[in-house]
């Protein structure tokens, strides 16, 4: 049973527009979560996180939204760079329990 | 730097040949854990380590078998492979109160 859930394999996005990446969850119990980078060959890197008692975190180009009513979060690339082209996976955390559990990831292109 | 690092980067091997893939950090992170990569499943947990000499399941522990006698190394063994588990392998590493640190990656291949 998938927890954690993105449901776009692959996104195409030209460069200066907006990347949109989808996440949803089904535990309520969660109460962070967080967005990895992964580029071909390297391991996952942390990119951006949100604590359940926020609707919204920026940081620079990148911003993460979540709405816990829907059990959604989405990460927002903008504007989106040829660089930004990797595997992202969303994850989410249960506090104290130290355990991850992440989706199943989506590849993003930026087309030059 | 602070970093997790894993050995090695690649592996082909035999069926049933026992092998182990270490995994260090320096960061003196309590909390340490491994992860496979599988197309379409994306990062599925396989052990994990609260602390020296505490370790526990993840999601999908068959077949493998880790330790942790030391803060800094959690290695991950397999003491009889099979093609199942051929797979691009992740180790991690957290403090309580920061985000988890990935290893860069081990490919197993097991023919």
């Amino acid at each position: 049973d998938q927890q954690v859930k993105q449901n776009s394999p692959s996104l195409s996005v030209q460069e200066g527009r907006i990347s949109i990446l989808n996440c949803d969850y089904t535990n309520s119990m969660f109460d962070y979560f967080l967005w990895y980078k992964k580029y071909p060959a390297e391991g996952p890197t942390f990119l951006i996180s949100i604590s359940s008692i926020k609707d919204k975190n920026e940081d620079g180009r990148f911003t993460v939204f979540l709405n816990k009513s829907a059990k959604h979060l989405s990460l927002h690339i903008v504007p989106s760079q040829p660089g930004d082209s990797a595997v992202y996976f969303c994850a989410a955390f249960l506090s104290g329990t130290y355990k991850y559990i992440f989706g199943t990831g989506t590849r993003l292109k930026v087309l030059a | 730097e602070a970093q997790v690092t894993q050995n090695p980067r690649y592996l082909i091997t035999v069926t049933g040949k026992k092998l182990t893939v270490t995994c260090s950090q320096n960061m003196n992170h309590e909390y340490m854990s491994w992860y496979r990569q599988d197309p379409g499943l994306g990062l599925r947990q396989i052990y994990y380590s609260m602390n020296v000499e505490v370790t526990d399941k993840g999601d999908v522990p068959e077949g493998y078998k880790v330790s942790r006698k030391e803060k800094r190394n959690f290695p991950l063994i397999l003491e009889s492979p099979s093609p199942n588990q051929t797979s691009l392998y992740f180790c991690a590493s957290k403090a309580w109160d920061s985000e988890a640190f990935f290893g860069q990656g081990t490919r197993l291949t097991v023919v």
